[in-house]
């Protein structure tokens, strides 16, 4: 079975570029998460879509960041402008019914904003 | 969120038995208690969960206090690969994950 897939892996920006993550859940999961990830700290999570509707965008910097699914499976997340404190590792997760399974987590994508 | 409490960081020989302790006294009811696991430049991985009774899988064993207020996650024979960052989570039914900043494991050969 495919697992959670995200590219880039790796970007580099200037400050005040933009940047977009890609994220394939795996086939036939419902649910799919969005964390960041900063150095030394655990994943936090930014958004969390149920198919292609929104359940919970309460921690996301709508001022900069957006994320959509499209047709409740592919999804991109967008950050613009991009500040330093943006660097981290993205995280996508997705999940069957997301509710207590298991979430399967993609590689994550290393964003560095210099 | 209720929270959970953990060391910061552990060690352990190879092939000898590691217990990860969790707190986290202001469970509620109906908190799944969930661990995962991060290895080096991956993303998280699920390894267990369970609510009231103890659990056992091919990866590891939770043993969960009968007053709920704590858990322990066993690695039954430590190996190189189990050299990661373990997260104790608590969360009720159909919500988020929110992670904290983990135990660090170390394993010596």
């Amino acid at each position: 079975e495919a697992g959670v897939a995200q590219s880039p892996r790796y970007k580099i920006i200037e400050k005040r570029q933009s940047v977009a993550f890609w994220c394939n859940p795996i086939s036939g999961h419902a649910t799919l998460y969005w964390y960041q990830q900063i150095l030394g700290q655990g994943p936090k999570l930014l958004i969390q879509f149920q198919n292609n509707g929104v359940v919970d965008d309460s921690q996301l910097p709508k001022d900069r960041f957006s994320a959509e699914r499209l047709k409740g499976v592919d999804s991109t997340l967008k950050i613009q402008p991009a500040k330093l404190e943006d660097s981290a590792v993205y995280l996508c997760a997705s999940s069957l019914f997301g509710d207590t399974g298991e979430l399967f987590f993609g590689e994550g994508s290393r964003l560095t904003v210099l | 969120d209720a929270k959970t409490t953990q060391p910061n960081s552990m060690e352990s020989n190879e092939e000898e038995p590691v217990h990860l302790p969790c707190n986290h006294s202001t469970i509620s009811g109906t908190d799944y208690i969930h661990w995962y696991r991060q290895l080096p430049s991956q993303g998280p991985e699920y390894v267990i969960h369970g609510l009231t009774s103890n659990v056992n899988n091919r990866m590891a064993s939770l043993a969960i206090a009968e007053d709920r207020k704590s858990s322990t996650l066993i690695l039954h024979r430590a190996t190189l690969r189990d050299a990661a960052v373990y997260y104790c989570i608590l969360s009720p039914p159909t919500d988020k994950l929110i992670f904290g900043t983990g135990t660090r494991l170390q394993v010596f050969p």
